[in-house]
């Protein structure tokens, strides 16, 4: 039982580059979120999913697309990477909304 | 929506100390209260959590307690060992129906 992977674990971007960050869960969970993690700053959440097949946004979703078409994995996307969008990203699961959240290892992106 | 406020951004205990971490919310709706332990270059881990219906919880060293009136919540860690050291996150959320939301963490220091 792996929990919730995130993959790649690292990454360095040019500006204006795309790039997908594939998160996998095995816990058959229906939820499914996308964080930034910035110092000071917190945990930020981008998209979520309440389902296969949906998505919606969070707090800070310009800049991001995201895709659920498994229910075990969730995609996010950028399109047009910016310096701004250096982070860690965070993807976790949950089995119903506002519940314990489960989380991954994170992908630290640079964006030069 | 919902705001949660955290407090201190960090705290610098001695080993075998107690510490405290506050937390306050928003929204007199939220049942849930959830609080996330993250390690260096980890994602957040569960350590604890208390809904609405109970005023405290207890496992081992660590508390939590609430005041639904006063819309706070609090983590207690008694005889604080190095490697509690770690960032902390409160979070507060409406059970079966959002996502969380979480505090801007605090950075706890346990020095030997």
């Amino acid at each position: 039982n792996a929990g919730v992977t995130q993959t790649p674990k690292f990454r360095v971007l040019k500006t204006g580059q795309s790039m997908t960050l594939l998160c996998a869960q095995d816990m058959n969970h229906e939820y499914m979120y996308w964080y930034r993690q910035d110092p000071g700053m917190g945990l930020r959440l981008i998209h979520y999913s309440v389902g296969e097949g949906t998505t919606a946004k969070g707090e800070v979703p310009d800049g991001y697309n995201v895709s659920r078409l498994k229910k075990q994995n969730f995609l996010l996307g950028l399109e047009s990477a910016a310096p701004s969008q250096t982070s860690v990203y965070f993807c976790a699961s949950s089995y119903v909304g506002g519940e314990t959240q489960y989380f991954g290892p994170g992908t630290r992106l640079l964006v030069l | 929506g919902e705001n949660v406020e955290q407090h201190p951004s960090t705290l610098s205990v001695q080993e075998g100390d107690s510490a405290v971490i506050k937390c306050t919310y928003s929204d007199s709706a939220s049942n849930y209260f959830p609080w996330y332990k993250q390690e260096l270059g980890k994602g957040p881990q569960l350590i604890i959590d208390i809904r609405s219906n109970v005023g405290e919880k207890k496992d081992q060293r660590i508390a939590v307690t609430l005041n639904k009136t006063a819309k706070h919540f609090s983590l207690h860690i008694t005889e604080t060992q190095p490697e509690d050291s770690a960032v902390y996150f409160c979070a507060a959320s409406i059970r079966g129906y959002s996502t969380l939301t979480f505090g801007k963490g605090t950075m706890l220091l346990v020095s030997p």
